[in-house]
C-alpha cells in the first residue's frame, strides 16, 4: 500500500531538548511538505522540499530544520530555538507540479 | 498573497439537513481549491478538488464545490448530513510559486451533527 507514514505518533520531550520527526513516503512522489497545526489557527507550511538535496522555509520556519537525502525521507527536526514547540505536525508530499498534497497521519510533540 | 477566509469556526446542522460550509479566497494567480477533511487525531483527506476545469465539482462522501470567481468563493455542500460527517473541514488554496511551494489553509470549520 501506498502511503505517508510519520513516527511516531505521540511524542514527549522536555523543554531545551531537540527532537526529531520522521517522515517517509513510497509515493514516488518529488516534493514534500512540513506543517504545524495549532487549535484554531489551521495548517501553517514549516518547511518544503521539491527535490532532493534541497528544501525551502515556509511561513513559520523559525526553530526548525529539516534535510532530504533521499526521495522517501524528510525528517524535521524541532530545535530548542523553537519557543512554542508543542502542537500537531504533518507531513505531505505530492508529484511535482501538482497541487494535490497527500498527509501523513501526523505526530502530537509535547515539550513538557 | 495567497489567502483564504473559511467563515464560521463551528458549524452546527442536524442530522439529514444541508451542510454548507465556506470559503473565500484570495490568490495572485489563478487558483486551484481544495477542501480536506481532517477526523480527530488523523491527517487530512482530499474531498474534492478545483483545477480550472467545471465550475461544479463533485468529491466523495456525497460532498461537492461550486468555484465562483465573482464572489472568489468555493463553499462546500452536502445535501443530508450523516453522523460520520462530523469532522475538522480545510479549505485550501495553490502557492503562487509555480507548483511545489505548499498550499495555504484556511483555519478550519468544525462540523457539529446533532442526531
Amino acid at each position: 500500500d501506498g502511503g505517508i507514514t510519520q513516527s511516531p505518533k505521540y511524542l514527549f520531550r522536555k523543554e531545551g531538548q531537540n527532537v526529531t520527526l520522521s517522515c517517509e513516503q513510497n509515493l514516488n512522489h518529488d516534493a514534500m511538505y512540513w506543517y504545524r497545526q495549532d487549535p484554531g489557527q489551521g495548517l501553517r507550511l514549516i518547511y518544503y522540499s521539491q527535490i532532493v538535496n534541497d528544501f525551502q522555509k515556509g511561513d513559520i520556519a523559525e526553530g526548525y530544520s529539516v534535510s532530504r537525502e533521499k526521495k522517501e525521507s524528510f525528517p524535521l527536526t524541532v530545535t530548542s530555538a523553537q519557543k512554542n514547540p508543542t502542537a500537531f505536525y504533518l507531513c505531505a508530499s505530492s508529484v511535482a507540479g501538482n497541487y494535490e498534497q497527500f498527509f501523513g497521519p501526523g505526530t502530537r510533540l509535547t515539550v513538557l | 498573497a495567497q489567502s483564504v477566509t473559511q467563515l464560521g469556526s463551528h458549524v452546527s446542522v442536524s442530522e439529514g439537513a444541508l451542510v454548507l460550509l465556506r470559503c473565500n479566497y484570495s490568490s495572485s494567480v489563478p487558483p486551484y481549491l481544495f477542501w480536506y477533511v481532517q477526523y480527530p487525531n488523523q491527517g487530512l483527506q482530499l474531498l474534492l478538488k478545483y483545477t480550472s476545469a467545471a465550475t461544479l465539482v463533485k468529491g466523495i462522501n456525497g460532498f461537492e464545490a461550486e468555484f465562483k470567481k465573482s464572489e472568489t468563493s468555493f463553499h462546500l455542500t452536502k445535501p443530508s448530513a450523516h453522523m460520520s460527517d462530523a469532522a475538522e473541514y480545510f479549505c485550501a488554496v495553490r502557492g503562487s510559486g509555480g507548483g511545489a511551494d505548499g498550499l495555504t489553509f484556511g483555519k478550519g470549520t468544525h462540523l457539529i451533527i446533532q442526531p
